[in-house]
């Protein structure tokens, strides 16, 4: 089983469509989960880190639910430019802190069409 | 304030060859991590270099070396190459303490 999963995807959603991705991780000792944004042949972007009471920016809006082990990102009203692969990130580190290994997804692919 | 930034951002080396790429963290960041991104996956871990040495490696053979300096850039340095080491390799930095990794802009690897 991978570390972490996401639907690969992808996703052909209109523009001002709401979307959701999905992700999960095994190691029920991780401590902090961020949604990255990369686009094509670029580097990866942070897009938010998510929270487990749920953390909103503008149209974007990431949950966490410890218990379940799950991740998610909702776009609302989505954009053209919103189109790119988004991978689920897990950092497996301790109360010692620092960005330790990251654990990613293999990316959900998105394209919003006019 | 300049990113992270590598070099050089394309590079073809033929199978048996030996590569080194470089890597500038951000301005006040002293971590370094390494990551292998093969077409179409997320990016793996290779290792973390901080204080000059090696804090933590992936799942990747002993042909996978690196070095970071005191200045706190890193190198990564692949021996013997093979067809699969074709990726795009992608450097993060990160702060002590701080759980936000910032990525250059990678560098395209094609073994021929």
């Amino acid at each position: 089983r991978k570390e972490v999963e996401q639907d690969p995807g992808p996703f052909n959603v209109p523009e001002g469509a709401t979307v959701a991705f999905n992700c999960t991780y095994s190691n029920s000792a991780s401590q902090s989960f961020f949604w990255y944004r990369q686009d094509c042949r670029k580097e990866p972007k942070l897009l938010m880190s998510v929270y487990s009471s749920g953390n909103e920016d503008g149209r974007f809006t990431a949950q966490l639910n410890r218990a379940s082990q799950y991740i998610s990102l909702l776009i609302r009203d989505s954009k053209l430019s919103d189109s790119a692969t988004y991978l689920c990130v897990v950092n497996p580190s301790g109360s010692s802190g620092s960005a330790r290994q990251l654990t990613f997804g293999s990316g959900t692919q998105l394209t919003v069409l006019p | 304030d300049a990113g992270v930034t590598q070099s050089p951002t394309h590079l073809i080396k033929t199978r048996g060859q030996q590569v080194t790429l470089r890597c500038s963290p951000k301005s006040g960041h002293d971590t370094v991590s390494w990551y292998q991104q093969a077409l179409g996956q997320g990016p793996q871990f290779i290792f973390q270099y901080y204080e000059e040495e090696e804090r933590q490696r992936g799942n990747f053979p002993d042909r996978f070396s690196g070095h970071q300096f005191p200045n706190y850039s890193s190198e990564l340095n692949v021996n013997a190459l093979l067809l699969g080491d074709s990726a795009l390799y992608l450097c993060a930095s990160s702060t002590t303490g701080a759980f936000e990794a910032f990525f250059g802009q990678g560098t395209r690897l094609t073994v021929v």
